[in-house]
């Protein structure tokens, strides 16, 4: 049964124009990541949300946003996508946060995304 | 801030041959550790997790990993690979209390030869 949810699994956008991820999950889990990872490289943390509280990564560009608008479905939203955005972009969920245990991660299977 | 090195970029093994993947982390103190596998153009699936206590860690699909604080190291391995384990694999520390805080290893590729 899929426990994290991406939808699509490939996403094509043009230079510019604004795109939107989404990601749902079925474990009821508090805490919701977005993590960007280029080619042959390793998975980078972008943000996440621990309820509705956002919590940025210091170094995530402004182009980046992101909106949960219920415990099930987080969005990730590249306002401007560029050349150099093209990733794949994982969602990742974890039960809480203050427990080792329950802070482990699991990811969905990604979304592609493809800048012309 | 914390950082896990894995010094294999790329590695080949024979089916029914053992396994041994590196990772080496940097950190004041004993960190939270986790192996991740990535199939490819899939997401990142936990093998196992290493929070405290037995230092020799079992995971899913007959893996295993052992934290040795001397060396800073938690290396994963398997007795015998099948051709079905050819993934991206994936080492990830993260601070203790703060498991949320995840920084990954730049990844080894495992290839299977027949």
């Amino acid at each position: 049964d899929a426990m994290v949810i991406q939808n699509p699994r490939y996403q094509v956008t043009q230079f510019g124009k604004p795109v939107t991820l989404s990601c749902s999950q079925t474990l009821n889990h508090n805490v919701m990541y977005w993590y960007q990872q280029k080619s042959s490289q390793a998975p980078k943390l972008l943000f996440h949300y621990y309820d509705k509280d956002f919590n940025n990564e210091a170094d995530t560009p402004d182009n980046f946003q992101s909106r949960r608008p219920n415990t099930s479905f987080c969005f990730l939203d590249i306002r401007s996508p560029g050349l150099g955005d093209a990733a794949m972009y994982l969602c990742a969920t974890s039960r809480a946060r203050g427990e080792a245990i329950q802070e482990t991660q699991y990811f969905g299977p990604g979304t592609r995304l493809l800048v012309l | 801030a914390q950082s896990v090195t894995q010094p294999d970029i790329h590695i080949t093994v024979s089916e029914g041959a053992s396994l041994e993947l590196r990772c080496n982390y940097s950190y004041g103190a004993t960190p939270y550790l986790f192996w991740y596998v990535q199939s490819p153009g899939q997401g990142l699936q936990l093998l196992l997790k290493y929070f405290s206590g037995d230092t020799l860690v079992q995971g899913i699909k007959g893996f295993e990993a052992e934290f040795k604080r001397s060396q800073s190291s938690f290396n994963l391995r398997k007795p015998s690979v099948h051709w079905r384990a050819a993934a991206e694999y994936f080492c990830a520390v993260a601070p203790t209390g703060t498991a949320s805080k995840l920084t990954f290893g730049t990844g080894t590729r495992l290839q299977v030869t027949l």
